[in-house]
């Protein structure tokens, strides 16, 4: 089945914990992105990758890391986590670019104390 | 700063209401418009549009986009409780340093009672 999975589903941590969110899709999609939701502000890019070891800044970047090795995974890392990046997270993938169809992940609930 | 504003933020309607919801933008180099869908979980994608694309149809939902105002709008006619959920915009642009970059709307909430 064709899918877009992230791990962990639901994560509570404490300040400065590092902590890595993964993503693994199964289509061969050359783009990958994460975004945040947070409610009244919609979703909102943070980082996005259009090909294997190119990654670029999208609009919330800071406090975030993210690599791209392999096609196929692009974890999200919190090298030191703080509350206001409490929020809900989706890992997506397209074919080629985000007007693509995108495919969402199930979504990551991360709760920073 | 690029930005795209959806309004209502909110709306309450009954079924068989239609409804008009819209997204506005001034994104630099921009190409095309999207609208996604999100209901209980992940977003589902509804629509493109582009300059070459001006107005999709699927059923009861239609969008239109007016690039002279820089603005979309979906329609969505005889509502179901179905349709509610949360209806999400966003941009994309041609090229240069943002290419790839996808910049969202708030969204507008939509609960439909029966």
């Amino acid at each position: 089945e064709a899918q877009v999975t992230q791990n962990p589903r639901y994560l509570i941590t404490v300040t400065g914990k590092k902590l890595t969110v993964t993503c693994s899709q199964n289509m061969n999609h050359e783009y990958m992105s994460w975004y945040r939701q947070d409610p009244g502000l919609g979703l909102r890019q943070i980082y996005y990758s259009m090909n294997v070891e190119v990654t670029d800044k999208g609009d919330v970047p800071e406090g975030y890391k993210v690599s791209r090795k392999e096609k196929r995974n692009f974890p999200l890392i919190l090298e030191s986590p703080s509350p206001n990046q409490t929020s809900l997270y989706f890992c997506a993938s397209s074919p080629t670019h985000p007007r693509d169809t995108q495919y969402f992940g199930p979504g990551t609930r991360l709760t920073v104390l | 700063e690029d930005k795209v504003v959806q309004s209502p933020l909110s709306l309450v309607v009954h079924e068989g209401d239609t409804v008009t919801l819209n997204c506005s933008y001034e994104v630099t180099n921009f190409r095309s418009l999207l609208w996604y869908k999100q209901e209980k979980k992940a977003p589902t994608f509804l629509f493109m549009l582009t300059s070459s694309g001006i107005e999709k149809k699927s059923g009861r939902l239609s969008s239109i986009l007016d690039k002279k105002e820089l603005s979309s709008i979906l329609n969505i006619t005889a509502t179901q409780t179905g349709d509610s959920a949360i209806y999400l915009c966003a941009v994309d642009r041609t090229g240069g340093t943002s290419y790839g970059k996808l910049t969202f709307g708030q969204g507008t909430i939509l609960t439909v009672h029966p």
